[in-house]
C-alpha cells in the first residue's frame, strides 16, 4: 500500500535562513510522481513543485528544491532563504503515475512558522 | 495552470439536512476529485469524478453519503447527505489538468460547519 510520512508536525526557522521539510514514502510501483504543496492560513492548495520517479535531476522551482533519494525513499523539501510568507502547512504528496485512477495520498503535514 | 471556484464558500447545516457543493473550472478536465480535509488534518480523498463514468469512491466513502455529478468536463458536485457533526470539514474540489500526470490544481474549498 501506499503511504506517506511527514514526521516533523512542526518546524522554525529564522528569516532567511534554509529549511528541510521531510518526506518518506512507500510504494512498490515503479512508477509514480512525489509532490508538495503549501497551504496558509487561507487555506488554498498551492502547488510548490515535482519530482517524477525516473527524473535523473532533483526538482528545482525558485527557493524550492526536492532533495530525492529514490533508494531511501525519501523526498526531501528545502526552502532556501526563508520569509515570512513562507509560514504555512506544508503537504508532501504521491501519485501513481498511470494505475490508481492518477490517486493523490498526503502526508499529515509540517507547519513551518518563520521568525523575524 | 486551471482557476476553479467553489460554492458555496461557507455554510453552517443542521444535522440531518443536505449540502450541495459546486466545482466549476475555467478549462475543460477529464479528471476531478473530492477531498475532504477535517480540522488540523491532511486531504483525504472522497472520490474521482471523470465526466460520462460512475464516481469511484474511496474506502469509508460510499455513494449513497457523498452522491457526486459530473455532467460535463467543467464542472462537478458533491452532496453532503444526511448530515452529522462528523461532517463538519473543508470539502475541496481538484482537477488534474488533462494531458499532465502531475499539474493539479484545487479549489479555494467549502467550509461546512454542521450543528
Amino acid at each position: 500500500a501506499q503511504k506517506i510520512t511527514q514526521t516533523q508536525p512542526g518546524m522554525f526557522v529564522q528569516e532567511k535562513e534554509a529549511v528541510t521539510l521531510d518526506c518518506t514514502y512507500d510504494t512498490s510501483d515503479p512508477s509514480y510522481g512525489l509532490f508538495w504543496y503549501k497551504q496558509p492560513s487561507s487555506g488554498e492548495m498551492i502547488f510548490l513543485i515535482y519530482q517524477g520517479s525516473y527524473d535523473q535531476q532533483n526538482a528545482t522551482e525558485g527557493r524550492y528544491s526536492l532533495n530525492f533519494q529514490k533508494a531511501r525513499k525519501s523526498a526531501n523539501l528545502v526552502i532556501s532563504a526563508s520569509q515570512l510568507g513562507d509560514s504555512a502547512m506544508y503537504f508532501c504528496a504521491m501519485r501513481r503515475a498511470n494505475t490508481g485512477g492518477f490517486k493523490t495520498i498526503f502526508g499529515a503535514g509540517t507547519r513551518l512558522f518563520v521568525k523575524a | 495552470s486551471a482557476v476553479i471556484s467553489q460554492k458555496p464558500s461557507r455554510d453552517i447545516c443542521q444535522r440531518g439536512t443536505s449540502l450541495t457543493i459546486q466545482c466549476q473550472v475555467d478549462s475543460q478536465v477529464t479528471m476531478m476529485f473530492w477531498y475532504r480535509q477535517q480540522p488540523g488534518q491532511s486531504l483525504t480523498l472522497i472520490a474521482t469524478a471523470n465526466q460520462g463514468s460512475e464516481a469511484t469512491y474511496e474506502s469509508g466513502f460510499v455513494i449513497d453519503k457523498f452522491p457526486i455529478s459530473r455532467p460535463n468536463l467543467t464542472f462537478s458536485t458533491l452532496t453532503v447527505s444526511n448530515m452529522s457533526p462528523e461532517d463538519s470539514s473543508i470539502y475541496l474540489c481538484s482537477v488534474l489538468k488533462t494531458g499532465t500526470s502531475y499539474e493539479q490544481y484545487f479549489g479555494p474549498g467549502t467550509r461546512l460547519t454542521v450543528t
